[in-house]
């Protein structure tokens, strides 16, 4: 079945470097839809960004990141950290015409940003 | 603008308890419906989707049920719980209909069975 990994648990970063959140996905479908959920602390998940377009950078709110089919990867970039980044960051796998629009998440990475 | 609404906020039951937990969504007419649920150090699943008023479907059988009796009304229950039905449950919707949806999601429910 369709799984998404997300290799580190935590990232510990300080303020001004930049950011590389990994994301692997496995699916037999071959146009998947990839999503970057964020949830800060005491806030629900929200939308960051999505792609299904194979190799085109998407941006939001000074992040990015681009979905390559040949890798299976969507990997969520940004070139400095803020104090503010700090949050929960899932990447999340569907695709057309999936029973119940179903998100399939990963198991999440916590990005911590210090001064 | 849309707002969503889960209640309780946090919840501690005992194994074999029954559970509704409730979600509203105000703003949005005839919204798609969605109940994810997170274990402990786990990953959102997601348990139901309603697509209109009385129609639920599941996704991940857990012992769990859901009902749609409102428009902007939905209902997470069961009449037993288990251990492990322990966790953090969010409710969401969407406007479109789609494997692209962006999903709205609610600030969640926190479960404790003791």
């Amino acid at each position: 079945g369709d799984s998404v990994t997300q290799t580190e648990g935590l990232v510990t970063l300080t303020e001004g470097l930049p950011v590389m959140l990994n994301c692997t996905y496995q699916t037999i479908y071959s146009n998947p839809f990839l999503f970057w959920y964020v949830q800060h602390l005491n806030e629900s998940p929200r939308l960051l960004l999505k792609s299904f377009t194979d190799n085109k950078r998407t941006e939001h709110q000074g992040f990015h990141a681009t979905l390559h089919k040949s890798s299976s990867s969507f990997h969520l970039q940004k070139s400095s950290a803020q104090l503010s980044d700090s949050a929960l960051y899932y990447c999340a796998l569907s695709h057309y015409g999936s029973s119940g629009n179903k998100l399939i998440f990963g198991i999440g990475t916590l990005l911590s940003v210090k001064p | 603008a849309q707002t969503i609404h889960q209640w309780p906020v946090a919840e501690i039951k005992a194994v074999g308890s029954p559970l509704s937990l409730g979600c509203t969504i105000k703003g949005k007419s005839s919204p798609n419906l969605y109940w994810y649920w997170q274990a402990t150090g786990g990953t959102l699943q997601q348990l139901f989707y309603s697509i209109t008023v009385g129609q639920v479907e599941s996704v991940v059988q857990l012992n769990l049920s859901a009902s749609r009796p409102k428009d902007d009304q939905f209902i997470l229950s069961t009449e037993k719980l288990l251990l492990s039905h322990s966790g953090f449950y969010l409710c969401a919707w969407s406007e479109d209909w789609g494997g692209d949806a962006e999903q709205f999601f609610g600030p969640g429910t926190r479960l404790t069975v003791l």
